[in-house]
């Protein structure tokens, strides 16, 4: 158990629907990432925030936001959803924003139907 | 274009066989390389290497990095069926993690 907790584990939705996925870092961790993992392109990073700013920007759609709040936990809002964005998102955290070893949530499976 | 390449994409052996998976890596802002192993959950990490030429060790994994030829190395000695896992490469590019496509490894008994 890495100490970061996501919820909700799995998600099935209709394509056009908007989804929220939830993520509690460890403890004492400031930075937050999200990735997402489908079975052709492997991890792909999509945001990072730290402490409540956005930090770094990878691969994320115009239809995905992502905010931290105040207590630290981080949301991923998707948005517009297609069958492509069916995937395992996991997010992950870190004591400080680069060059730390981040522990990985469970993930939480998306399936647009 | 900053990417990372695994090899071999797979890899099948018997218990007791040592592998070697082989990272390398192209990147305009180098800072630091990771290795990681997901089974069926979440990636969870095993090394961090930042400097050439040092060796990290955890019982049977063993890794080393060459910033001049740009590849890493993960080692595991003696597998055991447990090591059955996909092993993935990553590296930061600035505050970006990025990571490879992953080796899978399935050591039978």
């Amino acid at each position: 158990d890495s100490g970061v907790t996501q919820t909700p584990k799995h998600l099935i939705t209709a394509t056009g629907q908007r989804v929220t996925l939830r993520c509690s870092p460890r403890s004492g961790d400031l930075s937050v990432y999200w990735y997402q993992q489908s079975l052709d392109q492997g991890l792909q990073f999509l945001i990072q925030y730290y402490n409540g700013e956005e930090r770094a920007k990878g691969n994320i759609l115009e239809r995905f936001s992502a905010q931290q709040f105040p207590d630290l936990h981080s949301e991923l809002n998707l948005s517009s959803l297609e069958l492509g964005d069916s995937a395992l998102y996991f997010c992950a955290s870190s004591v400080q924003g680069h060059d730390r070893d981040q522990y990985f949530g469970p993930g939480t499976r998306l399936t647009v139907l | 274009e900053d990417k990372v390449v695994q090899s071999p994409l797979s890899l099948v052996v018997h218990e007791g066989d040592t592998v070697t998976l082989n990272c390398s890596y192209e990147v305009t802002n180098f800072r630091s390389l990771l290795w990681y192993k997901q089974e069926k959950k979440a990636p969870t990490f095993l090394f961090m290497l930042t400097s050439s030429g040092i060796e990290k060790k955890s019982g049977r994994l063993s890794s080393i990095l060459d910033k001049k030829e740009l590849f890493s190395i993960l080692n595991i000695t003696a597998t055991q069926t447990g090591d059955s896992a996909i092993y993935l490469c990553a590296f930061y590019n600035t505050d970006k993690l990025i990571f490879g496509t992953g080796t899978r490894l399935q050591v039978f008994p």
